[in-house]
């Protein structure tokens, strides 16, 4: 695609539940973030991907934060038994070249209620 | 962790005017970047420095890096009401693939 896209763009889901965001990257980049924006603060790294393998995770909070790309392409980040403190922006980026510039999806607005 | 700080957090000038901005960090650094962000969804690449460079340019952006300082400043020149935007720096540091992202700074240009 022409950009990094994120699905959905909004979600509510209420306390305790499961919740799966979806970033589908630029094609051909190998490298894959997620990250978690709160209002007023930057960008929080969580994970980073290096074609299908998690190569740094040391941002996810907890375990109840977990994401894969099964294929190298497309990323799922999941939140199970969701918090009402995980209500933020999630924001996915990809990158071509490792330590370069990096392209931001949109981003989805989760709020647990 | 943020490492990035941003500095002034917000700025308010006329159109027309220079905008600088400063981020601070804390350890060895591969590359700086410096990001907008519009309406707190997705950020926009402005400009990328590397360790071992001292200035860049891109259109009406200036960026300078001070490695002995860790710091470095943006420059925005003859700025426009569409400049208006928040403003991060973010750096990658060591063996790790991860940007590290500031507060970030708001810029705001009255037309």
């Amino acid at each position: 695609g022409a950009g990094v896209s994120q699905t959905p763009s909004n979600k509510v889901t209420e306390k305790g539940k499961y919740v799966e965001l979806r970033c589908d990257p630029i094609s051909g980049h190998t490298a894959l973030y997620w990250y978690r924006q709160s209002l007023g603060q930057g960008p929080e790294f969580l994970i980073y991907f290096q074609g299908t393998g998690a190569a740094d995770d040391s941002g996810l909070p907890n375990d109840r934060f977990f994401a894969v790309r099964p294929e190298g392409s497309v990323s799922t980040l999941k939140i199970q038994r969701t918090e009402r403190g995980d209500s933020a922006v999630y924001l996915c980026a990809s990158s071509l070249l490792r330590t370069g510039e990096a392209f931001f999806g949109q981003g989805t607005r989760l709020t647990v209620v | 962790s943020q490492q990035g700080e941003e500095d002034p957090q917000a700025l308010s000038i006329q159109e027309g005017e220079n905008a600088t901005m400063n981020c601070s960090y804390k350890t060895s650094i591969n590359n700086l970047q410096w990001y907008r962000q519009n309406s707190g969804r997705g950020l926009v690449h402005l400009i990328l420095i590397r360790s071992n460079e001292r200035e860049k340019h891109s259109g009406r952006l200036r960026v300078t890096l001070d490695t002995s300082k860790k710091s470095s400043s943006l420059l925005i020149t003859a700025s426009r009401a569409a400049d208006t935007a928040s403003y991060f720096c973010a750096t990658s540091q060591g063996g790790s693939e991860k940007l590290v992202f500031g507060k970030g700074m708001k810029l705001t240009v009255n037309p």
